[in-house]
């Protein structure tokens, strides 16, 4: 069964500091792999999503993520981190055939200070 | 203009009450879902609906039953509610059954059982 591990369940950063949030998955195969953001009180919205190619993906606000398959991976980075992007991260994997369901991390809650 | 809604945002009500979380989308998807999002703020999935056909049913109480009128719609009815079951609940939808394209979810209901 896929599994999903984010083990940083809360990180607190500067703001203007650069971020980096781990994700780990368990898979027979590479599957697609999404981070997703929930700010307080709001749903989740895709930052960006990894399916096949090149393996740094970039998303909305200035978010990236890079995919390594020897580590099983998919880091999300900002290089700099503003105020607005306090929130919690959810690392999402989906398999990639047939009908699928995601299967979510159990989140990262970033804190940023100024 | 909302692409999923949720109705009601938040919702308390007492133990064995019945009740229902509506979910409409209006992105013209042929799959929507639902999510639940404990307190730890893990998501799990619990249906999915591909042009009103039931896809995934994880294992969830029979007390919970999704209805799809149409397409458009996927309704969560809860039977004789429990405390265990207060929680956030999210609906999304997507284009796709493989759920790869981008996910949208709705802005979750929080319900509260007292």
């Amino acid at each position: 069964a896929q599994s999903v591990t984010q083990p940083d369940i809360h990180i607190t950063v500067s703001e203007g500091a650069s971020l980096e949030l781990r994700c780990n998955y368990s898979y027979g195969a590479t599957p697609y792999l999404f981070w997703y953001v929930q700010s307080p009180g709001q749903g989740l919205q895709l930052l960006l999503k990894y399916f096949s190619g090149d393996t740094l993906v970039q998303g909305i606000k200035g978010f990236e993520a890079e995919f390594k398959r020897s580590q099983s991976s998919f880091n999300l980075r900002k290089p700099s981190v503003h105020w607005s992007d306090a929130a919690e991260y959810f690392c999402a994997v989906v398999p990639p055939r047939g009908y699928q369901k995601v299967t979510f991390g159990t989140g990262t809650k970033l804190q940023v200070i100024p | 203009d909302t692409a999923v809604s949720q109705t009601p945002k938040y919702l308390v009500t007492q133990m064995g009450n019945d009740k229902s979380i509506k979910c409409e989308q209006n992105l013209g998807h042929d799959t929507m879902y639902w999510y639940k999002q404990d307190s730890k703020k893990f998501l799990k999935i619990m249906f999915s609906y591909n042009n009103k056909e039931l896809i995934i049913n994880e294992t969830v109480p029979n007390r919970f039953s999704p209805k799809s009128p149409d397409k458009a719609h996927l309704n969560l009815h809860i039977n004789s509610l429990e405390l265990g079951d207060s929680a956030v609940y999210f609906c999304a939808s997507s284009q796709d059954t493989a759920g790869t394209g981008r996910a949208f979810f709705g802005q979750g209901t929080r319900l509260t059982v007292v």
